[in-house]
């Protein structure tokens, strides 16, 4: 059983760039959720696909979107880069509700370190 | 929407007990979980709660009162490895989304 492979593991890209990172999901998981964390806090939710379409996003701007693959796998696209999109950005893959185990457990990937300079 | 609080910080001797809190308010409660997150690591998964109770996994056990949204996850004889942050997350199954949101994070040192 894989887990979750996220890459690169690590960018730097310049304000106003445009950056792609890419997440493979653990063997048997149907939902990708994507999540910012900035340094020293707890990850922010950014959204979730399931059936290759979101299903649920936070608060965040629409330049940042995302993709799934019929293969589960997702990508997240973010537009025109800030300084302060500079975080770790991690995915985790999940069975959606009802089609698996008692708590339905989230599997993380390593992240992808961005730097926006 | 959601919000989820935790301490910032706690500091705690080796071999000791230490207890992290998280209230929490959301709309559509569907569980409760518990991540250890060591510096530039993966969140890895420590425990569930979706029911009232007390839940007890090796050192570690954690707590849930839904009527209260309040959980707590207590940490036995602790060591230096466990110096790491702690979120605490709650999923919310609003619209069948089950989308899971994170609090803070509690980062724990563990002192000798």
């Amino acid at each position: 059983e894989t887990g979750v492979t996220q890459s690169p593991t690590h960018l730097i890209k310049t304000r106003g760039q445009q950056v792609t990172l890419r997440c493979s999901s653990q063997s048997g998981h149907n939902t990708v959720s994507w999540y910012q964390q900035a340094l020293g806090q707890g990850p922010q939710f950014i959204f979730q696909y399931y059936r290759e379409e979101e299903n649920g996003r936070g608060n965040f701007p629409p330049r940042f979107s995302g993709l799934q693959f019929p293969n589960y796998s997702s990508e997240l696209n973010v537009n025109a880069l800030e300084l302060d999109d500079s975080a770790l950005y991690l995915c985790a893959s999940s069975l959606a509700r009802g089609q698996g185990a008692r708590n339905y457990g989230y599997t993380f990937g390593s992240g992808t370190r961005l730097t926006v300079v | 929407g959601q919000n989820i609080d935790q301490p910032t910080e706690m500091t705690a001797t080796e071999g000791a007990i230490v207890q992290i809190n998280c209230t929490y308010q959301t709309s559509g409660f569907n569980g409760l979980f518990w991540y250890q997150q060591h510096a530039g690591e993966a969140p890895t998964f420590l425990s569930y709660n979706v029911l009232d109770g007390l839940e007890e996994k090796g050192r570690f056990s954690s707590f849930l009162s839904r009527s209260k949204g309040y959980s707590y996850l207590l940490l036995k004889e602790l060591q230096m490895k466990d110096s790491a942050s702690y979120l605490c997350a709650v999923r919310d199954g609003t619209a069948g989304a089950n989308n899971l949101f994170f609090g803070t994070g509690t980062r724990l040192t563990v002192i000798p």
